[in-house]
């Protein structure tokens, strides 16, 4: 199956900084979504990104595709950015294939 | 709309009893995902429902989980009989199916299971 990696595991930044995450997957995929999960444990849908570049106020994403990565990108990191980043992907049906996550925290 | 619903939020239960988790999925959605998210193995994917029907079980671990979707507003995740291996975090996510190609899934708030 698919397998998807994500980096840095882990992460901490100054209130204020910027981030790059990265997320490498292994086969050809026609469905790409970056999750954050916040403390509380809710998963809240942040982009739907299988090819190309998007951007929602601080955040922004792009997957090239040919060469199977994606990265989102966190601007000007608030505290309220805290919590764990996952990238997921998908080729078939419904199944979607999460990695590992990255764990960022956000020090005042 | 108030998104997906999961209860309970919490469960509490000592090995070898039943539990039973509930899911009310967005109305209007076609699909219903449950999913597991524990340290070790991270988020997987144990089911999912096409207009109530069972499509891919092959996350299901083993025969003591079960899962049901008996009408279009409702699933139920049974674990008999329960083990401490069982604790974890259980999502329920739906998609409604214009999305599903964009794999486009939303998540509860999730069941926070721990067996003793």
């Amino acid at each position: 199956g698919i397998q998807v990696e994500q980096s840095p595991p882990d992460l901490i930044l100054q209130e204020g900084a910027n981030s790059t995450l990265r997320c490498n997957f292994s086969d050809s995929v026609n469905n790409l979504q970056w999750f954050h999960q916040n403390p509380w444990g809710q998963l809240i849908n942040l982009f739907y990104i299988p090819s190309g570049t998007k951007q929602n106020g601080r955040l922004s994403a792009t997957t090239v595709a040919t060469e199977r990565y994606s990265l989102l990108y966190i601007s000007s990191s608030q505290t309220t950015d805290s919590g764990v980043y996952f990238c997921a992907v998908g080729n078939q049906g419904g199944k979607l294939i999460f990695g590992q996550g990255t764990e960022l925290s956000v020090k005042p | 709309d108030a998104g997906v619903i999961q209860s309970p939020r919490h469960e509490v239960t000592e090995m070898g009893q039943e539990v039973t988790l509930r899911c009310k999925p967005i109305s209007g959605h076609d699909y219903l995902f449950w999913y597991r998210q524990t340290m070790m193995r991270g988020l997987e994917l144990l089911i999912y429902f096409n207009n109530n029907v069972p499509i891919d079980d092959s996350g299901m671990p083993e025969d003591r989980f079960s899962a049901k979707m008996p009408n279009a507003s409702f699933s139920t995740l049974k674990i008999q009989p329960s083990e401490p291996r069982d604790s974890a975090v259980y999502f329920c996510a739906s998609s409604p199916w214009l999305a599903l190609a964009k794999n486009i899934q939303y998540f509860g708030a999730g069941t926070r299971l721990s067996v003793l």
